[in-house]
């Protein structure tokens, strides 16, 4: 069963502008993590925010985690046409490990130039 | 290294066939997984290892199945394709552990028709 859904379903901005990605999730998690697939192409991982955190950065990307509410955002600053991508949160479950990953269903961004 | 690497990049297949997905990671990774991503749908959990000789199912395991005998290689087995098993098939490899970066391959397209 899908355990994050992310919201919205699509995105779209203009160059320069930030995005702000939400997920939330149903159970208690160890890790959220945030992937990017460009299409036709793998996932490649971006960021992991533990369970004990809530906020974290990486560059142009900030992960807050609120697990009371169990959810996630990603923020994009400055966004590229570059960036232009789907994004899902994947969770590791409590007691689970990194291979069972639980994503969602994904937010397609579209950064306009 | 090259990472993960997946092939065949395509296949057709009719229904009833059978055919192994090639899997293959050089970063000496104790876990490997295999996900399917259907359209609007994140991906789920087909089958992982945790090593060599060690396999479980995850989500959505009917009509495959896996092997792991060597660390490196972790096919996946179409029994008799179904239609319903058209799909864009990831494996992704990642060190033991609940916090280690994932990896994906670029894909394997596949249609049953």
């Amino acid at each position: 069963s899908q355990q994050g859904e992310e919201d919205p379903q699509a995105l779209s901005i203009q160059e320069g502008e930030n995005a702000t990605m939400n997920c939330s999730y149903k159970t208690s998690i160890n890790n959220l993590q945030w992937y990017r697939q460009n299409s036709g192409r793998g996932l490649v991982h971006l960021i992991l925010i533990r369970s004990n955190e809530r906020e974290k950065h990486s560059g142009r990307l900030r992960v807050t985690l609120d697990t009371s509410k169990k959810s996630s955002s990603l923020l994009i600053t400055a966004s590229r046409a570059a960036d232009t991508a789907s994004y899902f949160c994947a969770t590791v479950n409590s007691g689970g490990s990194n291979y069972k990953l639980t994503f969602g269903k994904g937010t397609l961004l579209t950064v306009n130039p | 290294n090259a990472g993960v690497t997946q092939t065949p990049k395509f296949q057709v297949l009719k229904t009833g066939q059978s055919m192994t997905l090639q899997c293959a990671q050089d970063m000496n990774h104790e876990y490997m997984s295999w996900y399917r991503q259907d359209p609007g749908m994140g991906l789920r959990l087909i089958h992982y290892s945790v090593g060599a000789g060690i396999t479980d199912q995850g989500e959505v395991p009917n009509g495959y199945n896996v092997s792991r005998s060597t660390t490196e290689d972790f096919p996946l087995r179409l029994l008799s394709a179904a239609p319903s098993q058209t799909s864009v098939y990831f494996c992704a490899s990642s060190y033991a552990g609940q916090e280690h970066s994932v990896y994906f391959g670029p894909g394997t397209r596949l249609l049953v028709l």
